[in-house]
């Protein structure tokens, strides 16, 4: 079975350019979820999607940040314009349902560096 | 109070010894959790899940789930080198079952 595919691995780009990520959850996951981790920190959750219906993005900078979950396989993450703090690994994962015994998958991981 | 709370280490074992790993939640959190084990520069990787109050054990891995004091831990028996990783607690929201990640624990362990 794959498992999650996340592109590109790294990017480095300057202040006030824009970025966008991509995930391909494992097949038939319904439920995913894009989070942030910066360098020592666990990961923030960003954005979760069930199917391709936002179900919590309450700590997403919508000012900056944007995701999208065309058609509820694929989902994508833009950062415009990038800010300095913005640096940090963005971590796709996927779940085969939201449930309380939702086990989550990882994919590689983007590690941005804004500079 | 953060929902899932872990002490960030690092911990220091010895090889062979009994790491033990400690991650508290709030109310918000529902009493279903996950351990995680991340290498520096990877991504996390899923280790061990626990959903009813006790012990779940898998292999060197205990997970203990104490839902009246609200805490989860997970001990690592005979400790290896290669077990020196950050160990991230994972909890469920109630509600929306959004994973909430504690800070996370680097284990340290010496040869």
């Amino acid at each position: 079975e794959a498992g999650v595919a996340q592109s590109p691995r790294y990017k480095i780009i300057e202040k006030r350019q824009s970025v966008a990520f991509w995930c391909n959850p494992i097949s038939g996951h319904a439920t995913l979820y894009w989070y942030q981790q910066i360098l020592g920190q666990g990961p923030k959750l960003l954005i979760q999607f069930q199917n391709n219906g936002v179900v919590d993005d309450s700590q997403l900078p919508k000012d900056r940040f944007s995701a999208e979950r065309l058609k509820g396989v694929d989902s994508t993450l833009k950062i415009q314009p990038a800010k300095l703090e913005d640096s940090a690994v963005y971590l796709c994962a996927s779940s085969l349902v939201g449930t309380v015994w939702t086990e989550a998958f990882f994919g590689q991981g983007t590690r941005l560096t804004v500079v | 109070q953060k929902e899932v709370e872990q002490n960030s280490g690092p911990l220091s074992v010895p090889e062979g010894a009994i790491a033990s790993l400690n991650c508290t939640y709030s109310d918000r959190v529902s009493q279903s959790f996950f351990w995680y084990r991340q290498y520096s520069g990877k991504s996390p990787e899923l280790i061990m899940s626990i959903y009813s109050n006790g012990d779940k054990e898998d292999g060197r891995f205990t997970a203990q789930l104490n839902k009246a004091s609200q805490y989860v831990s997970l001990l690592i028996r005979d400790s290896q080198p290669s077990d020196s990783a950050t160990y991230l607690c994972a909890g469920v929201y109630s509600g929306t079952y959004k994973y909430i990640f504690g800070t996370g624990t680097r284990l340290k362990v010496l040869a």
